[in-house]
Formats: C-alpha cells, sequence, structure tokens
C-alpha cells in the first residue's frame, strides 16, 4: 500500500519568516494530496490540496508544490504568524483508491 | 449548521464490553470514514464508505466494524475492546465518492482499561 513520509516533525520559525513542510510518497500512480492542519484539541481542518495534474497551488500565504517524478509535494507558508502554530499532516491516495494515507505529522511552532 | 458529529466524545471502558461510537453528517455527503489518531502515528484510516451499504477497510481495520444503513450514519462498533484500540477517534465525510475535501467530526476519546 501506500507509504507517505513526512519531515520534519517539528519545526520551529520567527514570526514572519517562512515555513516549508515535505512529503515523500511511494505510489508513483498516486493522484490526490490534501494537507490538514490541526490545532490544540481541535479536529483536523482541510487547507489545501492539489491534483496530480497540478504542479502548484495557492492560496494567500499557503502554497503546494508537487514534484511528480521525484514522488515528494510541500507545503509552503509565507510570513508565519502565531496562529500559524499547529500539526500540520500531508496525505496522498493512491490511484484508483479511495484511501488517504497520512504523514505522521509536524508540529509547527511560530514564535512572536 | 453543516457538520459532522460525533458521540460519546469521550468513553471510559473496560476489556471485552461491546461499546459503539456515532457519527452523523447533515450535509448529504456520499463519503465517510473512521480514523484513529496516536500520538507519534499520525491518523491512520480504519474503515471507509463510499455510498450507503458500501464500505471497505482502510490501513487498521481489526477489531473494529462498521455499517452505512443510512446515507448520514456511520457508527463505529467494537466488539471486544481491548487496551490497543485506546486512541483518539475521528469521523470524517466528504461530498464525493473519492473521498476528497474531507471534513473531520470533533473526535472521541476512548480509554479502554
Amino acid at each position: 500500500g501506500e507509504n507517505v513520509e513526512q519531515h520534519p516533525s517539528t519545526l520551529s520559525v520567527q514570526e514572519g519568516d517562512s515555513a516549508v513542510i515535505k512529503c515523500t510518497y511511494s505510489d508513483s500512480a498516486s493522484n490526490y494530496f490534501p494537507w490538514y492542519k490541526q490545532e490544540l484539541g481541535k479536529r483536523p481542518q482541510l487547507i489545501i490540496d492539489i491534483r496530480s495534474n497540478v504542479g502548484e497551488k495557492k492560496d494567500q500565504r499557503i502554497a503546494v508544490t508537487l514534484n511528480k517524478t521525484a514522488k515528494h509535494f510541500s507545503l509552503h507558508i509565507t510570513e508565519t504568524q502565531p496562529e500559524d502554530s499547529a500539526v500540520y499532516f500531508c496525505a496522498s491516495r493512491g490511484a484508483g483508491s479511495y484511501q488517504l494515507t497520512f504523514g505522521k505529522g509536524t508540529k509547527l511552532s511560530v514564535i512572536p | 449548521e453543516a457538520q459532522v458529529t460525533q458521540n460519546p466524545r469521550y468513553l471510559i471502558t473496560v476489556t471485552g464490553k461491546k461499546l459503539t461510537v456515532t457519527c452523523s453528517q447533515n450535509m448529504n455527503h456520499e463519503y465517510m470514514s473512521w480514523y484513529r489518531q496516536d500520538p507519534g502515528l499520525g491518523l491512520r484510516q480504519i474503515y471507509y464508505s463510499m455510498n450507503v451499504e458500501v464500505t471497505d477497510k482502510g490501513d487498521v481495520p481489526e477489531g473494529y466494524k462498521v455499517s452505512r444503513k443510512e446515507k448520514r450514519n456511520f457508527p463505529l462498533i467494537l466488539e471486544s475492546p481491548s487496551p490497543n484500540q485506546t486512541s483518539l477517534y475521528f469521523c470524517a465525510s466528504s461530498p464525493w465518492t473519492s473521498g476528497e475535501t474531507q471534513y473531520f467530526g470533533p473526535g472521541t476519546r476512548l480509554l479502554v482499561l
């Protein structure tokens, strides 16, 4: 089955700096890659997603890039703010699958 | 208000005592799913359903059962809970049978003694 590796597991940045979280996946035919944000004690919430026919997608301060050749995708957060502090999860869906496989998460801390 | 609800939110039980965690969505979503979240392991899918009466195993289905008799409900059943099923459980739903754009419920924290 699909395997997703997420790095780093923890990340601390100064407020205003950028943060980058990277995930690699094993199934070269995977076609859907969402990112979820989970604040402490809350449920995961979808913040952005990308499909395999697109190389990059942006939504205000967040962006996701996909490199199908290298089988990795990354979340970029610019101008970080304290409210960006949370655990971020990447996920992927294999071709012909209805199942999401998640990475183990990255705890992002934005230091004021 | 469009939402996914789970009950109970917190549950303490003993080994072997059957329990059911309910999940309901009022968004007419096709797809529903159950995940468990454990420290250091992220979210792992237990079961999912693409439509009424259609369910399939995720990555960690052992010890769990599900049913999808109605579109809005997707209960998770633990026939004989064991301590290794102590976890935080999330139900999720999606408007697409493919499972894209999943909305998560508030979570159920289960402790099995």
